[in-house]
């Protein structure tokens, strides 16, 4: 079955760690994007990319960082600099950057320790 | 700048119709989408306007006004599987970026 995959599901943070959350998508999608839902505060973007070795800062950058490497794969690392980490992580996909829906992995809640 | 708008929180009857309404401001308009979001949960597409009107969908309808920058979601016969946070998001013109609301809390009594 084709889809998106975010693993893992549940993430523990110490304090000055990084940690990477896991995306990948078997749908031939080219635009892959990460998203961070804190309650109350409806999805925010954090990084996006259109096509293969090649990303943008969404509006909450600042502590994160990505790579695209690989169609299939969008990794988010959360660095020791995001100092508040805590959120639900949503990685998604489209099939091209315009027009098109997007389509969302099942979410990676991480908490500090 | 940039701003979507909706309530936070409604509350239906089961059976009953109810309107969600969602209001923008942004740099160019390439779009609109309606999600649907179980608490927990991925959110899950419901509909997409590009064009000035109404598209239905089942028990679902979305509307849109380009010049108003203003679109509602019309859920009818509702179930109480519809309770659920309800996203507007809108795709800006200016990047392509899709940007979301902060949601609305749809809550159905029997």
């Amino acid at each position: 079955d084709g889809g998106i995959t975010q693993s893992p599901k549940y993430l523990f943070r110490k304090e000055g760690q990084n940690v990477t959350l896991s995306c990948e998508q078997n749908l031939n999608h080219d635009a892959m994007y990460w998203y961070r839902q804190d309650p109350g505060q409806g999805l925010r973007l954090i990084y996006y990319s259109q096509i293969v070795n090649d990303f943008q800062k969404g509006d909450i950058a600042e502590g994160y960082s990505v790579s695209r490497e690989k169609k299939e794969s969008f990794p988010l690392t959360v660095t020791s600099a995001q100092k508040n980490p805590t959120a639900f992580y949503l990685c998604a996909s489209s099939a091209t950057a315009t027009n098109e829906k997007l389509f969302f992995g099942s979410g990676t809640q991480l908490s500090v320790l | 700048g940039q701003n979507i708008d909706q309530p936070t929180e409604m509350t239906a009857t089961e059976g009953a119709i109810v309107q969600i309404n969602c209001t923008y401001q942004t740099s160019g308009f390439n779009g609109l989408f309606w999600y649907q979001q179980h608490a927990g949960e991925a959110p899950t597409f419901l509909s997409y306007n590009v064009l000035d009107g109404l598209e239905e969908k089942g028990r679902f309808s979305s509307f849109l006004s380009r010049s108003k920058g203003y679109s509602y979601l019309l859920l009818k016969e509702l179930q109480m599987k519809d309770s659920a946070s309800y996203l507007c998001a809108v795709r800006r013109g200016r990047d392509d970026k899709i940007i979301f609301g902060k949601g609305t809390r749809l809550h159905i009594l029997p």
